[in-house]
């Protein structure tokens, strides 16, 4: 499937690196989404983008950044993270109103 | 906010049985819910969604039911399959807005051959 694609699919870096993550949908979306994956737990909804307006942000710490310059583009900018932010980053995009179409992720390992 | 419980949060199964997950959500607003099946490594895929419009819908063998005075909806998998093994995510929109979803944990159910 190539709806939705992240990129890196894997990511190691040390608690003073500074990554990007990006995701990239070509649905004509307008609405883009940020989760957190950890095990065991529900995904936990980080950011929302609806016509590259941020309509959310659920209390999430600052050393994650995100950013969409455009309504098919949407990074995380990752800055001093702590080894719990290990985790699968899923993006996601959807329609108005509609349901919501998963990228792949990004398996991050934060030493 | 919205809240949504799932269980059980692991479910096994002789294949050709039925396999049953439930979840409650709190905020009686919600009125989309999707169930989407993560397998192995792999991305979220939808299965199938229910609007608050309606109180039962079916795709082959794959069924989801809600009752919306009690806040809680199922997916029902009948004659299951080995491929049918994977984790599966109920979750229900936060109030009225599609676009925003709250998750359950995941069940993850083993088909046994």
């Amino acid at each position: 499937e190539t709806g939705v694609t992240q990129t890196p699919r894997h990511l190691v870096m040390g608690m003073t690196n500074k990554k990007s993550l990006k995701c990239e949908q070509h649905l004509g979306h307008n609405a883009m989404y940020w989760y957190k994956q950890s095990a065991k737990k529900p995904l936990e909804l980080m950011f929302v983008y609806n016509f590259k307006e941020q309509t959310e942000n659920n209390s999430v710490p600052s050393r994650f950044s995100p950013e969409c310059p455009n309504s098919s583009h949407l990074f995380l900018h990752l800055h001093t993270l702590q080894p719990e932010d290990s985790a699968l980053y899923l993006c996601a995009s959807s329609p108005p109103t509609d349901t919501q179409y998963f990228g792949p992720g990004t398996r991050l390992t934060v030493l | 906010g919205e809240n949504v419980e799932q269980h059980p949060s692991t479910l096994s199964v002789q294949e050709g049985d039925s396999a049953v997950i439930k979840c409650t959500y709190s905020d009686s607003a919600s009125n989309y819910f999707p169930w989407y099946k993560q397998e192995l490594g792999k991305r979220p895929q939808l299965i199938i969604d229910i609007r608050s419009n309606v109180g039962e819908k079916k795709d082959q063998r794959i069924a989801v039911t809600l009752n919306k005075t009690a806040k809680h909806f199922s997916l029902h998998i009948t004659e299951t399959q080995p491929e049918d093994s994977a984790v599966y995510f109920c979750a229900a929109s936060i109030g009225s807005n599609d676009y925003k979803l709250s998750f359950g944990a995941g069940t993850t159910v083993t088909v046994r051959a």
